[in-house]
């Protein structure tokens, strides 16, 4: 059964600090998504990554995609109240497999 | 309107209740999906339709009940739930067929409690 874990589960930190969440599995995916999930809504795609070591920049987050293809992170600089979501990561391969994702709270 | 819709936002209803969910897509997508995202669980595929064709039905039981009838409209009939069927379900849809693994475009979803 492929899962994915994710990193921590809650994460609450001071507006102007950094972080990094974690999105690892056993399995090969051909390719990984990040989405983040606010209150009340449905996920919104951020990024998706393809290639081994494939890192993407999206204003202060950065996403990188393990050399092996098995997992991944996101970088937040100077995180700010608007970056408080759920973060969820999904991986494709024949099928789509979703963590269950990191709460983050930026406090102001 | 652009996106993915969902109505309703929110539903109340007893066990005993048939009611309806919809979803609609302004995007040009062939594909639709309904997931289900319970608390403390990974969001949990449903459906899945491609150009209106149920292509995958991963074990669902027949209280819920698929309809679509174009490759924008998506709806769940729900019928004879129970409280554990609570949960926020989730449209989407994305370009082509690929499980989605170009990235889904998601409807805000509708908040279900079975009372």
């Amino acid at each position: 059964t492929q899962l994915l874990e994710q990193s921590p589960q809650f994460l609450s930190i001071q507006e102007g600090e950094n972080l990094t969440v974690y999105c690892n599995s056993s399995s090969v995916f051909s390719s990984l998504q990040w989405y983040r999930q606010e209150p009340g809504e449905g996920p919104v795609l951020l990024v998706t990554v393809v290639t081994g070591g494939e890192v993407k920049k999206l204003k202060r987050l950065t996403f990188q995609f393990g050399d092996a293809r098995k997992d991944s992170s996101l970088h937040i600089t100077a995180a700010q109240p608007g970056d408080t979501g759920l973060y969820l990561c999904a991986g494709a391969d024949d099928k789509i497999i979703f963590g269950k994702g990191t709460r983050l709270h930026i406090l102001p | 309107e652009t996106g993915v819709t969902q109505t309703p936002r929110h539903l109340v209803m007893g066990m005993t209740n048939k009611k309806s969910l919809k979803c609609e897509q302004h995007l040009g997508h062939n594909a639709m999906y309904w997931y289900k995202q319970s608390a403390k669980k990974p969001l949990e595929l449903m459906f899945v339709y491609n150009f209106k064709e149920q292509t995958e039905n991963n074990s669902v039981p027949s209280r819920f009940s698929p309809e679509c009838p174009n490759s924008s409209h998506l709806f769940l009939h729900l019928h004879t739930l129970q409280p554990e069927d609570s949960a926020l379900y989730l449209c989407a849809s994305s370009q082509g067929w690929s499980r989605g693994a170009g990235g889904y475009t998601f409807g805000s979803g509708t908040r279900l409690t079975v009372v």
